[in-house]
């Protein structure tokens, strides 16, 4: 069976401080992994996703997040938050031999305090 | 990209009714997924919704309690039948405009259900 998880549900963080969601996958199988953001009230938005290649994937907003599959691992790193970065974080596969849905994790509030 | 629109944004119920949401895309799209996401929890996935077949549903989900139509390539709606206040949740949809699920999901702004 597969399962993300998001360890930490709560991040407050300093404006222009760095930040890191951490984000762990287990799966037997390849997985493909995602980060999705949700602002209040608004639906999920794509930051980034990792199919193969560089294990260094950059997204909209500044955001980045490196696959290490030893560590089967997904973190989301920002190196200076804004205030408008304050949402809900989400971190997702999908299995690539089986159905095409994403798992997602419970997600982590980050909330920039000015 | 995929604009998504869902309606109603959200609505309160009483237990025993049902509710339909509805889900408009602006764009054909090949898939159609109905997500839930419980207060305090992470998103699940209902169903997938195909056009021109029946729905496949994830473990846990019925067709008798979540009825699924796509009539066509940019709609579908999602029905919760005889609610209870355990149904109580933000719906989602969520589309693949093109190839495989490893395309962007673009995800509407969802429904709001409240039971009481």
């Amino acid at each position: 069976a597969q399962s993300v998880t998001q360890l930490d549900s709560q991040v407050p963080v300093f404006e222009e401080a760095p930040v890191e969601l951490r984000c762990n996958y287990s799966s037997s199988v390849s997985v493909y992994l995602f980060w999705y953001v949700q602002y209040p009230n608004q639906g999920l938005q794509l930051l980034l996703k990792y199919l193969s290649g560089s294990t260094l994937v950059k997204g909209i907003n500044g955001f980045e997040a490196e696959f290490n599959k030893s560590q089967t691992s997904f973190h989301l790193r920002k190196p200076s938050v804004h205030i408008s970065d304050t949402a809900e974080y989400f971190c997702a596969v999908i299995i690539s031999t089986g159905a095409n849905n994403l798992f997602f994790g419970t997600g982590t509030r980050l909330t920039v305090i000015p | 990209s995929a604009v998504i629109s869902q309606k109603p944004s959200r609505d309160i119920c009483q237990r025993g009714t049902s509710l339909t949401i509805q889900c408009q895309v602006d764009s054909q799209v090949t898939m159609m997924f109905w997500y839930r996401q419980q207060p305090g929890q992470s998103l699940t996935l209902i169903a997938t919704a195909n056009q021109g077949s029946e729905a496949t549903y994830e473990s846990g989900f019925v067709i008798d309690k979540f009825p699924i139509s796509r009539p066509n390539l940019t709609f579908s709606t999602l029905t919760v039948s005889n609610m209870s206040p355990e149904d109580s949740s933000i719906y989602l949809c969520s589309v693949v405009t093109s190839g495989g699920p490893t395309d962007t999901q673009y995800f509407g702004p969802g429904t709001r259900l409240t039971v009481l």
